[in-house]
């Protein structure tokens, strides 16, 4: 079975600072990796997504991830945060027919 | 364009209590899927369906039924509600293969006393 682990349940940074949030996968056969963000009282939205045509992943609002194999690794990143940014992120796993998804890690954004 | 949307956004009921959810998309996907959000836990998929007339079951479907009787609408049923059943329910779809990207709707907070 695919799974995904995220490491950190809540990451605090200050606006402007680099943002990491940690996520490795099991999996048998090569992945579909997805990251999705949650803002407050809101359902998820899709932040990017890594089908194998290539190992860095551009988003949108800033964010990127890159796949590491040798890893099994799939960290998202955004260089400088934004006090909008705060917010419950998802990494996520699928198969052919369905998503697994991380514990979710919260960001909060220090002004 | 309404994208994915749910009924009702609140629901308190009673322990022992029915009730059912519906959600609703505008944009012919094939893929729905029912999650319920609990902290700490992400989400965890309760059924999906992969087209009109076809259900499944996924991680925690004890104590729920589904049912996908038009390709639009996918209802998720509460035959007798429990407190553990108290929790945040997204609906989402996506076009084809739980490898493209899901949509979510904005939920339903479902309580049980």
């Amino acid at each position: 079975a695919q799974s995904v682990t995220q490491l950190g349940s809540h990451v605090s940074v200050s606006e402007g600072a680099l943002v990491l949030l940690r996520c490795n996968y099991s999996s048998s056969v090569p992945p579909y990796l997805f990251w999705y963000v949650q803002y407050p009282n809101q359902g998820l939205q899709l932040l990017l997504k890594y089908t194998s045509a290539a190992t860095l992943v551009k988003g949108i609002n800033g964010f990127e991830a890159e796949f590491k194999k040798s890893e099994t690794s799939f960290h998202l990143t955004k260089p400088s945060a934004h006090m909008s940014d705060a917010a419950e992120y998802f990494c996520a796993v699928s198969d052919i027919y369905k998503l697994s998804f991380g514990a979710g890690t919260t960001v909060t954004v220090r002004a | 364009n309404a994208g994915v949307t749910q009924t009702p956004k609140f629901r308190v009921l009673k322990t022992g209590q029915s009730m059912t959810l519906l959600c609703a998309q505008d944009m012919n996907h094939e893929y729905m899927y029912w999650y319920r959000q609990d902290p700490g836990m992400g989400l965890r998929l309760i059924h999906y369906s992969v087209g009109e007339g076809t259900t499944a079951k996924g991680e925690v479907p004890d104590g729920y039924n589904v049912s996908r009787l038009k390709k639009q609408n996918f209802l998720l049923g509460l035959e007798s509600a429990a407190p553990s059943q108290t929790s945040v329910y997204f609906c989402a779809s996506s076009l084809a293969s739980g490898r493209m990207a899901q949509f979510f709707g904005p939920g339903t907070r479902l309580t049980v006393l």
